[in-house]
């Protein structure tokens, strides 16, 4: 069974610091991986989707790179803004195409 | 706009009550999908749909029932078996091993 492990659970950072997040699977046989952003009481957005035969999925400040063989996923953060502030979850494809998530970890950008 | 729209945002059920959340989407998506949120846990997968009038249990399906009649529409009913239904649910669509889209979510709670 896919499991998702998210590191560090929880970071407070001032404005303008670059941020690395990390996802870890333990099933390497994926297609694909999506990151995904949840403010406070709100729904999930999707932020970047990787596949497979790719390295590194970009969208603005946000950039994701994946290592399958390693089992790893990076969501990097370019000059943190407060805005950003918000739970930071990854996904990956488990049985029947289901994504399982990490737990996430909670971001506070601080002016 | 595509999306997918829940309803209500929030919701009081009372001892014994069943109660039915609603998910619509107009994305044209084959599957669909509902999630429970609680604080401090990942989502945890309740239903899934993949094609209209089929459905299948997720890991927490006890104390929960859905319907797939239209491909737009995967209702989630709570039922009185289920004893701690207070929580965040989450609705979220997808074409086949492809972006998940998820509703605003809502929020469950018993008096």
């Amino acid at each position: 069974k896919q499991e998702v492990t998210q590191i560090p659970a929880a970071l407070s950072v001032p404005e303008g610091e670059n941020l690395v997040l990390n996802c870890s699977f333990t099933d390497s046989a994926i297609y694909n991986l999506q990151w995904f952003r949840q403010d406070p009481g709100k729904g999930l957005t999707s932020l970047l989707l990787i596949q497979s035969s790719q390295r590194e999925q970009t969208s603005g400040r946000l950039n994701a790179s994946l290592d399958k063989s390693s089992g790893r996923s990076t969501l990097y953060i370019a000059a943190s803004q407060p805005g950003d502030s918000a739970t930071y979850l990854c996904a990956v494809p488990g049985g029947s195409y289901i994504p399982t998530f990490g737990r996430g970890t909670s971001l506070i950008v601080h002016p | 706009d595509g999306g997918i729209t829940q309803s209500p945002k929030y919701l009081f059920r009372k001892e014994g009550q069943n109660v039915t959340l609603s998910c619509e989407q107009n994305l044209n998506h084959d599957a669909m999908y509902w999630y429970r949120q609680d604080p401090g846990q990942g989502l945890r997968l309740i239903y899934y749909s993949q094609i209209v009038n089929d459905f299948q249990k997720g890991d927490i399906a006890e104390g929960y029932s859905v319907s797939r009649e239209k491909k737009e529409s995967f209702p989630l009913t709570v039922t009185s078996a289920q004893k701690n239904p207070t929580a965040f649910y989450l609705c979220a669509s997808s074409l086949q091993r492809d972006l998940f889209f998820f509703g605003p979510g809502t929020r469950l709670t018993v008096l």
